[in-house]
């Protein structure tokens, strides 16, 4: 079947607008992650879904973010009043299970860019 | 805290040449090491996976060394190709936990 997929793929801002991301996991998979990848720098862990238990968002790094996800489907991340330090890469990522030993799959990411 | 170290940062290499990626870690408890290529606007890919008991793991022309005891890993490409041009992250996971911990990253660039 088809992989993660993430929309849009790119998206350009002005600071201080609200943005929307969006991702479609892999049919099946209960849990799903999302990152932030800063250029030249690893995956910062943001939020994490795991059926219908409550969301992890130890990861999220002010109250402008926020993250839904409907069910054990779509998933929304939304950036309130964005800042310049916002741009970067969004990955999206499901897994079978919420386990480290369960391959996590990562979607092609949106690249956001905060002007 | 957790970290992952990875070097070089970055390298180029000519084609049909080896190369050898090193990676640092200090996370604890530690569950398996992950070798993920991400090319350029693309999300990572998994190239191979190891447990602790695991000390080495190939994909064809890739293969993975795994040190737990000095927590150290590599991942050497051999007879690199032109496909070869990603970057190459290290990924570690902690036991009984979801979270992993991302090295940042080294780009390899190959050559004709």
């Amino acid at each position: 079947g088809a992989g993660v997929s993430q929309s849009p793929s790119n998206k350009v801002t002005e600071k201080g607008k609200d943005v929307e991301l969006r991702c479609d996991p892999i049919s099946g998979h209960t849990a799903l992650y999302w990152y932030r990848q800063r250029l030249g720098q690893g995956l910062e862990f943001l939020i994490y879904f795991q059926g219908n238990s409550a969301p992890d968002k130890s990861g999220l790094p002010s109250d402008r973010f926020s993250a839904e996800r409907t069910g054990e489907s779509v998933s929304t991340l939304t950036i309130q009043r964005t800042q310049q330090e916002d741009s970067a890469v969004y990955l999206c990522a499901s897994s079978l299970m919420a386990s480290g030993a369960f391959e996590q799959y990562f979607g092609p990411g949106t690249r956001l860019t905060v002007t | 805290k957790n970290q992952v170290e990875q070097s070089p940062q970055s390298l180029i290499i000519l084609e049909g040449k080896n190369c050898t990626l090193q990676c640092n870690y200090t996370v604890s408890p530690f569950s398996n090491l992950r070798w993920y290529k991400q090319d350029t606007g693309r999300g990572p890919v998994s190239l191979t996976i190891m447990t602790f008991s695991e000390n080495t793991k190939s994909n064809g022309r890739y293969t993975a060394t795994l040190d737990a005891d000095t927590k150290q890993s590599s991942l050497h490409i051999t007879a690199s190709q032109l496909s070869d041009s990603a970057s190459y992250i290290c990924v570690v996971g902690v036991l009984n936990d979801y979270k992993l911990s991302f090295g940042a990253g080294t780009t390899v660039t190959v050559r004709a």
